[in-house]
C-alpha cells in the first residue's frame, strides 16, 4: 500500500524557518515526480512545489519563489520541504502528493498524504 | 500563469440528482486537466485525470469531458457520500493551478 507521512510542521514565529518531511512508502520512490500542496484554513487547495524524479528540476507557486526549497533524498525515501522567511499567509495544512505521468505527459496527484499543519503567528 | 475558474462555487442538489461543474482554463491546455475530491478534514483524492479517465477504484457515476479550455465533471445520480468539495487542476505547465472549489452540499 502506497502511504505517504509528512511530519514536521508547528507553530513558528513571522520571519521564521521550518522543514517540512514526507516519508514515502509502498512503492518506488525514485521512479516518481512528487509535490507538496497547501490548502490555508477555509480556503482551497493550492499547488506549492514539485521536483523531479532525480530532483535535479524543481519548480514553484510564485507565491513562494525564492523562500522555500524543495528536495528529496531517494536513498531514504523522503522528501523535504525547507521553507524560510515564513509570513502569517503561509498558515496551511501541508500535502505531500505522488504524482502519476501518461504516456501523452498529462499528470495527476495520487495519493496524498494526510497533510501536517503550518501555523505562522507571534 | 494559467487561471482556472471554476464554477459554480457552490450548489445544493438531492440524492439521485445529476450534478455538473465546469472549469474554464484561461488559455488552452489541451487535455491536461484532473478533478479531485475533498471531504472535510481529509486529503483530497484522485478522481479523474487527462480530463475524462477515471481513476481506478471511483465509481462510474463520475465522468469528465473536455478540451482545451471548458471542462465538465458531471455526478450522473448522485449519492449520500459525493456531498464534497470538488477541485480541478491543469497540469498543462507551472505553475500548475487548482480551480477555487466547488462545493456540494444537501438540498
Amino acid at each position: 500500500e502506497v502511504q505517504l507521512l509528512e511530519s514536521g510542521g508547528g507553530l513558528v514565529q513571522p520571519g521564521g524557518s521550518l522543514r517540512l518531511s514526507c516519508a514515502a512508502s509502498g512503492f518506488t520512490f525514485s521512479s516518481y515526480a512528487m509535490s507538496w500542496v497547501r490548502q490555508a484554513p477555509a480556503k482551497g487547495l493550492e499547488w506549492v512545489s514539485a521536483i523531479s524524479i532525480s530532483g535535479s528540476s524543481t519548480y514553484y507557486a510564485d507565491s513562494v519563489k525564492g523562500r522555500f526549497t524543495i528536495s528529496r533524498d531517494n536513498s531514504k525515501n523522503t522528501l523535504y520541504l525547507q521553507m524560510n522567511s515564513l509570513r502569517a499567509e503561509d498558515t496551511a495544512v501541508y500535502y505531500c502528493t505522488k504524482e502519476g505521468i501518461a504516456a501523452t505527459g498529462t499528470e495527476w496527484f495520487d495519493p496524498w498524504g494526510q497533510g501536517t499543519l503550518v501555523t505562522v503567528s507571534s | 500563469a494559467i487561471q482556472m475558474t471554476q464554477s459554480p462555487s457552490s450548489l445544493s442538489a438531492s440524492v439521485g440528482d445529476r450534478v455538473t461543474i465546469s472549469c474554464r482554463a484561461s488559455q488552452g491546455i489541451r487535455n491536461d486537466l484532473g478533478w479531485y475530491q475533498q471531504k472535510p478534514g481529509k486529503a483530497p483524492k484522485l478522481l479523474i485525470y487527462a480530463a475524462s479517465t477515471l481513476q481506478g477504484g471511483v465509481p462510474s457515476r463520475f465522468s469528465g469531458s473536455g478540451s482545451g479550455t471548458d471542462f465538465t465533471l458531471t455526478i450522473s445520480s448522485l449519492q449520500p457520500e459525493d456531498f464534497a468539495t470538488y477541485y480541478c487542476l491543469q497540469d498543462y505547465n507551472y505553475p500548475w493551478m487548482f480551480g477555487q472549489g466547488t462545493k456540494v452540499e444537501i438540498k
